[in-house]
């Protein structure tokens, strides 16, 4: 069964550092999103993709957060210079269009 | 924006017993996702429910969409459906995510 992979599970990075999240989403799938969940609270929507440009973002995702679909697979999540506050559970998920979305594994970003 | 409530917050069973998850929202909408977050953190998709009810196993999920509210059901719970159950139903083309129900399944 197609799925969305995100990696890597686990990154530990040093405040200012830059780190990039990647996923693959499912391969006949056009939208893409970022979400993110900090512990013990809910999951929040950061950014939508579609036809290689971002279609919406959140508040949450300011100028140190960029995306990128590099190549016809990938599709990343890039904080130029991480804060402690970033430390979370961040989530990619892909839909063919406004139908059922399916998300990743996720990838836990820990800031110190 | 659109408002998510989920109730209970917090919910204790004993194994084998049954249970009934709401899900509130403000908007009208036109589809709503039901997931459960196990205790390493994924999401695992339960249902997409626009409306109507579908059933999974021992789970299903019924969505009254007029009157803006959505139902999880679980039946005969088992330790492994532990975690935290969300709706989601959209926002724009996003989705919108509820605080969740944290279920607790006690052998």
């Amino acid at each position: 069964e197609p799925e969305v992979t995100q990696t890597p599970s686990h990154q530990v990075t040093q405040m200012g550092q830059e780190v990039i999240l990647r996923c693959v989403p499912i391969s006949n799938h056009l939208y893409f999103y970022w979400y993110r969940q900090i512990l013990g609270q809910k999951v929040e929507f950061l950014v939508s993709f579609y036809n290689n440009e971002i279609s919406e973002k959140s508040e949450i995702f300011d100028d140190q957060f960029s995306v990128e679909r590099p190549d016809g697979s990938n599709f990343t999540l890039k904080i130029r210079s991480t804060k402690l506050e970033d430390s979370a559970m961040y989530f990619c998920a892909s839909n063919k269009g406004p139908t059922e979305a399916f998300f990743g594994q996720g990838t836990r970003l820990t800031v110190v | 924006g659109i408002q998510v409530e989920q109730s209970p917050p917090d919910l204790i069973l004993q194994e084998g017993a049954n249970s009934t998850l709401r899900c509130n929202f403000s908007d009208s909408v036109n589809n709503l996702q039901w997931f459960h977050q196990n205790p390493w953190g994924q999401l695992i998709n339960l249902f997409y429910i626009p409306s109507g009810t579908k059933q999974n196993g021992r789970l299903s999920a019924t969505t009254v969409a007029t009157e803006r509210y959505s139902l999880l059901y679980i039946s005969s719970s088992q330790t492994t459906d532990s975690g935290v159950y969300f709706c989601a139903p959209p926002e724009a083309n996003n989705l919108f995510f509820g605080t969740g129900t944290r279920l607790t399944v006690i052998p």
